[in-house]
């Protein structure tokens, strides 16, 4: 069963950059797109990109100017950072293994992150 | 960008009854690429239906998906006391990836 924990400071201030980490457990990286997913309190699911395991990556125009996503396979990891941060980013932030037509998505629990100076 | 929307957008039912959400697309979904899940408060998501109309594994045989193109089925066939939650549907077809709006299963 894949698993995947999302670490990284809980608290950003406005204008820095949010840099989160996502480590795969109990599959390879090596497959699949890998996707960041973000939540505002209150509020619905938005995509902000993904990655594959070639690491080419696709992102959402709305975010697409301050988001990179990048991936270590030797870490079984990828990481997001999005930058120039504004309280509207506050978010609980998830990484997840995308879904094929025939493989399913796996979630991790998510982070809360806090933009506040 | 393919909007999905979702309807209704609250649903309020009684333990035992049937619930029917509706997932449309404003385009249609490349692949049937059309993915359900549940959120409960303070929960991630929990992958119910992927690839339109397959059960994830440990998903109870009451929920069922089902649908083509542009419109897009979630049924419930007989709600459980922990079935009443936040339902969101997501298409993976075409970028950007996009998810609904949600609808929101509620006890009567």
């Amino acid at each position: 069963q894949v698993q995947l924990q999302e670490s990284g400071p809980g608290l950003v201030k406005p204008s820095e950059t949010l840099s989160l980490t996502c480590t795969v457990s109990g599959g390879s990286i090596n497959n699949y797109y890998w996707s960041w997913i973000r939540q505002p309190p209150g509020k619905g699911l938005e995509w902000i990109g993904h990655i594959y395991h070639s690491g080419s990556s696709n992102y959402n125009p709305s975010l697409k100017s301050r988001v990179t996503i990048s991936l270590d396979r030797s870490k079984d990891q990828f990481s997001l950072r999005l930058s120039s941060v504004t309280a509207a980013d506050t978010a609980v932030y998830y990484c997840a293994k995308d879904p094929t037509t025939v493989t399913p998505a796996y979630w991790g629990l998510g982070t809360l992150v806090t933009v506040s100076s | 960008e393919i909007v999905l929307t979702q309807s209704p957008g609250t649903l309020s039912l009684s333990p035992g009854e049937r619930a029917t959400l509706s997932c449309r697309a404003s385009q249609s979904v490349s692949n049937n690429y059309l993915v359900w899940y549940q959120q409960k408060p303070g929960q991630a998501p929990r992958l119910l239906i992927y690839g339109t109309s397959i059960r994830a594994t440990g998903i109870p045989d009451r929920f069922s998906g089902s649908g083509s193109g542009t419109d897009f089925t979630l049924t419930i066939s007989r709600l459980e006391p922990e079935d009443f939650a936040v339902y969101y549907c997501q298409q993976c077809g075409s970028l950007p990836l996009t998810f609904g709006g949600g609808t929101k299963v509620e006890i009567k």
